[in-house]
């Protein structure tokens, strides 16, 4: 099956200090979603983005089908900005079911 | 409105006990799934439901019973559950599934004595 991996898997950073999260995938995939879990277990969805750039206040997400990977953009972040990212992917052929990749651990410090 | 919702949100259980989740959502959606996520892990699919119908179950043990008793509401029936079942089960649902956009409600943590 498809192979979704995330990068890096753990990052830390100042509170205002900007950020990129990565998302390989190893064949091509029909839709791709990000999402933040939160420390309570919640899962956020921040953006069903399958090609294109999408933004949504300070994230932004860009994914580039064709070169099979995805981008998360975090700016100014803050405290509450700190859980796990995970980003997940429809593969193609057929297969309805979202593949998510291991998830990037996020620590934001004051 | 973009909700689904779950409960309990905490629930600790015997090995000889019978209990269950509930998850509803209020969206129209037609699909509705059931996820386990161990600690430190990304979440794993367990059931899917089309329509009210069983359309996935990955291998899943028997001790785990999902019920669709109509479009809104999904059940997950739980006897006989072994310590390392304990994790987060998280519901979702997406419009018609296949290639929609899934989302989650808030999960049960389930703690196995």
């Amino acid at each position: 099956g498809i192979q979704v991996e995330q990068s890096p898997p753990d990052l830390i950073l100042q509170e205002g200090a900007n950020s990129t999260l990565r998302c390989n995938f190893s064949d091509s995939v029909n839709n791709l979603q990000w999402f933040h879990q939160n420390p309570w277990g919640q899962l956020i969805n921040l953006f069903y983005i399958p090609s294109g750039t999408k933004q949504n206040g300070r994230l932004s997400a860009t994914t580039v089908a064709t070169e099979r990977y995805s981008l998360l953009y975090i700016s100014s972040s803050q405290t509450t900005d700190s859980g796990v990212y995970f980003c997940a992917a429809f593969p193609g052929a057929g297969s309805y079911q979202l593949t998510f990749g291991k998830g990037t651990k996020l620590s934001v410090i004051p | 409105d973009t909700e689904v919702t779950q409960t309990p949100k905490h629930l600790v259980m015997g090995m000889t006990n019978k209990k269950s989740l509930k998850c509803e959502q209020h969206m129209g959606h037609r699909a509705m799934y059931w996820y386990k996520q161990k600690a430190k892990k990304p979440p794993e699919l367990m059931f899917v439901y089309s329509y009210e119908k069983l359309s996935i179950n990955e291998s899943v043990p028997s001790r785990f019973s999902p019920e669709c008793p109509n479009s809104s509401l999904l059940n997950l029936h739980l006897h006989a559950l072994q310590p390392e079942d304990s994790a987060l089960y998280l519901c979702a649902s997406s419009h018609s599934g296949g290639l929609d956009e899934q989302y989650f409600g808030p999960g049960t943590r389930l703690t196995v004595t």
